[in-house]
């Protein structure tokens, strides 16, 4: 069957480092996605993996490693409107994104 | 802009009735989709289409109906025999080619009443 984990939830303090993990297993790989999702808004693209190693994007990095089927989403220097859900996002080998139950963060001042 | 519009955003339903959310595009996307989303369960995929005039179900589509007559747009009927329906609906679409994730509409909230 096709798996994608991620914590259930985290919380951190304004200006801190969090790092959230995503590990899967499914039927093929065509690359992982990152979705921020505020409460009753749609996601909204974060980033994209495909081969291994770290993409820094601003405040946000996310890493790769296809061989542990594992990814960390990195957010530096939180501020509070960070507070959301991030999801964690699979493309398939019948080219769907299969996605993960959500990550949901608190940010505290 | 280019974008996705999902209207309603709140849709109150009688037990019985069957209801239509909306979804439109004009992306020039090929492919859309369709998730329910619950709470604590992440987004499960209901319908997909990757061309006009064709579309797949997904891991949940009993109780759903779809069609995809024009390529801007991908209805979903909710009907009688969806038993719990009451969830946040959300659109989806993407070009060709593995480097491009989803765009997704604002989402459809529907309450059965």
């Amino acid at each position: 069957g096709q798996n994608i984990d991620q914590p259930t939830e985290m919380t951190a303090t304004e200006g801190a480092i969090v790092q959230i993990n995503c590990t899967y297993q499914t039927s093929g790989f065509n690359g992982l996605f990152w979705y921020q999702q505020h409460a009753g808004e749609a996601p909204t693209f974060l980033s994209y993996n495909v081969l291994d190693g770290l993409e820094e994007k601003g405040r946000f990095s996310s890493f790769l490693s296809r061989s542990k089927g594992y990814s960390y989403l990195l957010l530096k220097e939180l501020q509070m409107k960070d507070s959301a859900s991030y999801l964690c996002a699979v493309r398939d080998n019948t080219d769907k994104l299969i996605f993960g139950t959500g990550t949901r963060l608190q940010v505290f001042p | 802009d280019g974008g996705i519009t999902q209207s309603p955003k709140y849709l109150f339903r009688k037990e019985g009735q069957n209801v239509t959310l909306s979804c439109e595009q004009n992306l020039n996307h090929d492919a859309m989709y369709w998730y329910r989303q619950d709470p604590g369960q992440g987004l499960r995929l209901i319908y997909y289409s990757q061309i006009v005039n064709d579309f797949q179900k997904g891991d949940i589509a009993e109780g759903y109906s779809v069609s995809r007559e024009k390529k801007e747009s991908f209805p979903l009927t909710v009907t009688s025999a969806q038993k719990n329906p009451t969830a946040f609906y959300l659109c989806a679409s993407s070009p060709p080619g593995y480097g491009y994730g989803y765009t997704f509409g604002s989402g459809t909230r529907l309450t059965v009443v």
